[in-house]
């Protein structure tokens, strides 16, 4: 069935530095590349998304890019503060098959002050 | 109103007690999702509602029974559980193809069934 790998599993960088997460998808019909951000003791929220027809997209600190050619998709926080310490998913889904989206494992981001 | 509502926070039950869970959306939503997940684990699809008809339930135990009375509000009913059912349960409301748009999560309740 289609998977999305989720690299790495626990990220550690110093406050400033810059953090990356790849996500690899398997369904080649997948159009809609959500990530979201999960702090504890709340449920995950939408952080930023692309879609297919887009390469790259950028909202102040954080930038996600797109390969379809190889399905990898990764986000790249740049400046981090110790409030972005949280859990990262990623996500795949097709805009017209239904609702089911798959998610990565996801990415414990730790940022040290 | 941008927020997914879920009460109540935290909800311990014996197995052989009957609780429901509820959610709440003013976004004009009309797709709204019931997911589970596990700790350290992402979230898991249980059941998703489509113009308040159930669209997926996936293959989920029926000791737990989804209802949409309305277009804002999404319920989970819950009888006869067991322990391995404590877990994080998560509401989510999206636009109604899907698929294509991003969801909006409550803050969940967390389970602990003893």
């Amino acid at each position: 069935g289609e998977n999305v790998e989720q690299h790495p599993s626990t990220l550690s960088v110093q406050e400033g530095d810059s953090a990356v997460i790849k996500c690899t998808y398997s369904d080649s019909a997948s159009n809609y590349f959500p990530w979201y951000k999960q702090e504890l003791g709340k449920g995950p929220q939408l952080i930023i998304d692309i879609r297919s027809n887009v390469g790259e997209k950028k909202d102040q600190r954080i930038a996600v890019t797109l390969n379809k050619t190889a399905k990898h998709f990764s986000l790249h926080i740049t400046e981090t503060q110790p409030e972005d310490s949280a859990v990262y998913f990623c996500a795949a889904s097709r805009s017209t098959g239904g609702f089911k989206t798959i998610f990565g494992a996801g990415t414990r981001l730790f940022v040290k002050a | 109103d941008t927020e997914v509502t879920q009460t109540p926070k935290h909800l311990v039950m014996g197995m052989t007690n009957k609780k429901s869970l509820k959610c709440e959306q003013h976004m004009g939503h009309r797709a709204m999702y019931w997911y589970k997940q596990k700790a350290k684990k992402p979230p898991e699809l249980m059941f998703v509602y489509s113009y308040e008809k159930l669209s997926i339930n996936e293959s989920v135990p029926s000791r737990f029974s989804p209802e949409c009375p309305n277009s804002s509000l999404l319920n989970l009913h819950l009888h006869a559980l067991q322990p391995e059912d404590s877990a994080l349960y998560l509401c989510a409301s999206s636009q109604p193809t899907g698929g294509g748009y991003g969801y909006t999560f409550g803050s969940g309740t967390r389970l602990t069934v003893v």
